[in-house]
């Protein structure tokens, strides 16, 4: 089975931009592997941001952007605000599986 | 607006098995969408556990695939999970969730303890 790799922990500064990234054991992200970005808030279900590499959703405050980058699916926050401190997941799918990455705890400091 | 609600017990013995079910509100389960259970130990990531089709088509986590049996109920518009063999490693937040509308739609969790 795959392994889904992102950074444990970044922190950024308020008004500051961040890239989160998520990486395959298998190789390159493609956009075949239809990555998600999802973020979570202690004591709640994960919200989806992005969808298949880059998409939002009607929700998703546009400081938020997703791609490509050096093999890797990415998460660009620019302009952090407080209220984006949370932890984040990729999530990609293979034939027959998905498999969430590890999360990276984002700190706004 | 479509809702997800698990249910079902919140204690499992070690060896038994974990069956819990969720129902789906607002939306039909027989839409083209894959229904998913994802669970979340206390304190650590996400893990995908597998997902169903209307037309029972399933697909499993590997690492679960063998003790892990996702049904769907159309009639009751819900689907459902059993997870057999628990141990102390399967306590953890259940969730159930949709692509629909590109996982617009998750559930609030449920959290099963694996526990004498």
């Amino acid at each position: 089975q795959a392994v889904v790799t992102q950074e444990p922990s970044l922190t950024v500064s308020p008004g500051g931009t961040v890239t989160l990234t998520c990486g395959s054991s298998t190789g390159a992200v493609t956009s075949g592997h239809y990555p998600y970005w999802f973020q979570q808030k202690p004591g709640q279900a994960p919200r989806a941001l992005i969808y298949d590499t880059s998409n939002k959703h009607s929700w998703t405050p546009a400081r938020f952007s997703g791609s490509l980058l050096g093999g890797k699916a990415a998460l660009t926050l620019s302009s952090a605000q407080p209220e984006d401190e949370a932890e984040y997941y990729c999530l990609l799918s293979y034939s027959g599986a998905r498999v969430f990455g590890g999360g990276t705890k984002l700190t706004v400091l | 607006q479509v809702q997800l609600q698990e249910s079902g017990p919140g204690l499992v013995k070690p060896s038994g098995t974990l069956s819990l079910t969720c129902a789906v509100s607002g939306g039909s389960i027989t839409s083209s969408d894959w229904w998913i259970w994802v669970r979340q130990p206390p304190g650590k990531g996400l893990e995908w556990i597998g997902e169903i089709y209307h037309s029972g088509s399933t697909k499993y986590n590997p690492s679960l695939r063998s003790r892990v049996t996702i049904s769907i109920d159309k009639s009751k518009n819900q689907f459902s999970l059993n997870l057999s063999s628990v141990t102390a490693a399967d306590t953890a937040i259940y969730y159930c969730a949709s692509t629909m509308n590109h996982f617009d739609y998750w559930g609030q969790g449920t959290l099963v303890t694996v526990s004498s």
